[in-house]
């Protein structure tokens, strides 16, 4: 069975562009998470979606928003980049969003100049 | 809330040594404790998790953790250090489902790298 699968893998773009990051869960898994992880620290949380509604919404800014479709994939936007977006991007599909355990993709790295 | 702190950024253990990477936790509510691996240039691998069974747990390669409540730790240990164990390692913590509400949230450590010596 495929795992959790992202793309692209790497990303460059320039200040205030905007990007869409694309997320395919694991098979048969309902919910999908989205996480940032800077160089140096521990991934944070942006949003998990379930059903195709948010449920959940971490501290990021408005620029920072995210969909689920009816076949559960997900795509995270991020509009008017900033330098400070630049991150490992990590998607995570559970089976249902009460469920803990989460699996995560390879992450789309994304930097900003 | 819930939070977690990592005691050390970095370890470094001797091959076949024993290996030790300290976590402690705050949850408001019962957790979902995990503990997940990052190899240079990938995504995370998971490696066990604890979600109130037993409380010491066995996870892949050989590492297993002890869930302490009293001590809000939960600390990872293997008995004998590879190289390929060469990574960084993140304590994630979790709250389940609690009084209708779900928090779908992972809250992650700093992360310890852990250095493997030949």
């Amino acid at each position: 069975d495929a795992g959790v699968t992202q793309s692209p893998t790497h990303l460059i773009k320039t200040r205030g562009q905007h990007v869409t990051l694309r997320c395919s869960p694991i098979s048969g898994h309902k919910s999908v998470s989205w996480y940032q992880q800077v160089l140096g620290q521990g991934p944070q949380f942006i949003f998990q979606y379930y059903e195709k509604e948010e449920r959940g919404r971490g501290n990021f800014p408005d620029r920072f928003s995210a969909r689920q479709f009816p076949n559960y994939s997900s795509e995270l936007n991020v509009n008017a980049l900033l330098l400070g977006d630049s991150a490992l991007y990590l998607c995570a599909s559970s089976l249902e969003v009460r469920v803990a355990e989460a699996f995560f993709g390879q992450g789309t790295r994304l930097t900003v100049v | 809330a819930q939070s977690v702190t990592q005691l050390d950024s970095h370890v470094s253990v001797s091959e076949g040594t024993p290996v030790l990477l300290r976590c402690n936790y705050s949850s408001s509510y019962s957790p979902s404790l995990f503990w997940y691996v990052q190899h240079p240039n990938k995504g995370l691998q998971l490696l066990l998790k604890y979600t109130s069974a037993a409380t010491l747990v066995k996870g892949i390669n050989g590492f297993e953790a002890e869930f302490k409540k009293s001590e809000t730790s939960f600390h990872l240990t293997k008995p004998s250090a590879h190289m390929s164990d060469a990574a960084e390692y993140f304590c994630v913590v979790r709250a389940l489902w609690a009084g209708g509400t779900s928090y779908g949230k992972l809250t992650f450590g700093q992360g310890t790298i852990l250095t493997v010596h030949p």
